[in-house]
């Protein structure tokens, strides 16, 4: 098992450029979510999704767009990035419910 | 958001000590978990804790799920090196409220190790 996979790494944007953060696992998992880390900010919730088709708002969620149309996959979209959105991006996944979410290694997002 | 108060903020210890750490919370949750984070790397889970007064080990780290349901703490023993990272806890609340299925993330302790 791959786990939770995230491509890309690292990504470089310029201002109101929009893309997309993927992010697969392959454990069969319902619940997958997103977070942002920042300095002295901890981990902070974006977007969840409890199975596909499925979706809702966590803490931050202003700026970002997600879908669930399968179960392996939660991408997260940028539509038009800002430099407050400069921050490092984790997806993680868990069985039904979000209790014990296993993460993916990150995507550390520049906007400049 | 709501936070967890996870204490200490940092630690710098000798390689061979033991260390502490803990989160406390006012809400109740019904899973504990601990996570550590390396440099550029994702957390990793270390620990999970479901049932209030759960002591459960892995290794040399050893987690406890508070009875009040409101604290958990972790111990490593003997320090080593590669115990380096930061340390994250995390709760998550019972089924049926608003806030079911997200996780609260402490905002982590920075564990360094002298040789």
């Amino acid at each position: 098992n791959a786990g939770v996979t995230q491509t890309p790494k690292f990504q470089v944007l310029k201002t109101g450029q929009s893309m997309t953060l993927q992010c697969a696992q392959d454990m069969n998992h319902e619940y997958m979510s997103w977070y942002r880390q920042d300095p002295g900010m901890g981990l902070r919730l974006i977007h969840y999704s409890v199975g596909a088709g499925i979706t809702d708002q966590g803490e931050v969620p202003n700026g970002y767009n997600v879908s669930r149309s399968t179960t392996e996959d939660f991408p997260l979209r940028l539509l038009s990035a800002a430099p407050s959105q400069t921050s490092v991006y984790f997806c993680a996944s868990s069985r039904q419910g979000g209790d014990t979410q296993y993460f993916g290694p990150g995507t550390r997002l520049t906007v400049l | 958001g709501q936070q967890l108060n996870q204490s200490p903020q940092s630690m710098f210890i000798q390689e061979g000590e033991d260390v502490s750490m803990n989160c406390t919370s006012s809400s109740i949750f019904n899973t504990w978990l601990w996570y550590k984070q390396d440099p550029g790397e994702g957390p990793v889970l270390l620990i999970a804790l479901y049932k209030a007064g759960e002591l459960t080990s892995n290794g040399r780290l050893t987690a406890q799920f508070g009875i009040t349901r409101k604290d958990s703490f972790l111990n490593i023993s003997a320090s080593i090196p590669s115990d380096v990272g930061i340390y994250f806890c995390a709760g998550h609340p019972r089924a049926g409220g608003t806030s079911y299925g997200k996780l609260t993330f402490g905002q982590g302790t920075i564990l360094t190790v002298h040789p």
